[in-house]
């Protein structure tokens, strides 16, 4: 049974400090990754897509990386600020299906 | 480029009524997916549509269904419904296999 876990489940950082977000799964036969952000009440955005055959990919502050043979992927987020605020969700899987783990609640303090 | 819209945004039903939620993908994507989001469980898969066809389905149950149109919006129906049938609705839609997901804002879905 495939599974992704992100560790921790809430982190409180104050503004301006580098993070990084973990996420852990269970089938090495991994599709794709993809990292998503979600405000309270709201749908998911989508942040940055790592396929099976990249090692990692960037947008702006964030950098997510892909190691299919430990079963990890980690988002690194640069220089933090408050508008970061958000719960992190990562899913492994393609457009079939996604298996999400239960996200990182990221608060950035001013 | 207009995102994944969903309708209605927010819902009530009572018990042992049934509902149906629409979602519109991005023009161009043909891969519909739903998600059914509780504080306790997460993010748990419903099914997936491509081209009309059911591809995959969650481990829900049967009052849980979906269907896909020739244009490629799709709708979900959930039967009877429950009072653990209350949570946050996500559609999503994709190109297909190997492309991102764009999810909807979701309908949130009130049973009393």
């Amino acid at each position: 049974k495939q599974e992704v876990t992100q560790i921790p489940a809430a982190l409180s950082v104050p503004e301006g400090e580098n993070l990084v977000l973990n996420c852990s799964f269970t089938d090495s036969a991994i599709y794709n990754l993809q990292w998503f952000r979600q405000d309270p009440g709201k749908g998911l955005t989508s942040l940055l897509l790592i396929q099976s055959s990249q090692r990692e990919q960037t947008s702006g502050r964030l950098n997510a990386s892909l190691d299919k043979s430990s079963g990890r992927s980690t988002l690194y987020i640069a220089a933090s600020q408050p508008g970061d605020s958000a719960t992190y969700l990562c899913a492994e899987g393609g457009s079939e299906k996604l298996v999400f783990g239960k996200g990182t609640k990221l608060t950035v303090n001013p | 480029k207009a995102g994944v819209t969903q309708t209605p945004r927010y819902l009530i039903k009572t018990r042992g009524q049934q509902v149906t939620l629409s979602c519109s993908p991005i023009s161009g994507h043909r891969s519909v997916s739903w998600y059914q989001q509780t504080p306790g469980q997460g993010l748990q898969f419903l099914f997936e549509y491509f081209s009309e066809t059911q591809r995959n389905k969650g481990n829900f149950p049967g009052r849980f269904s979906g269907r896909q149109f020739s244009n490629s919006r799709s709708e979900m129906n959930v039967s009877t419904l429950e009072l653990g049938d209350s949570a946050l609705y996500l559609c999503a839609s994709s190109f297909g296999t190997n492309y991102e997901q764009y999810f909807g804002p979701g309908t949130r879905l009130t049973v009393t």
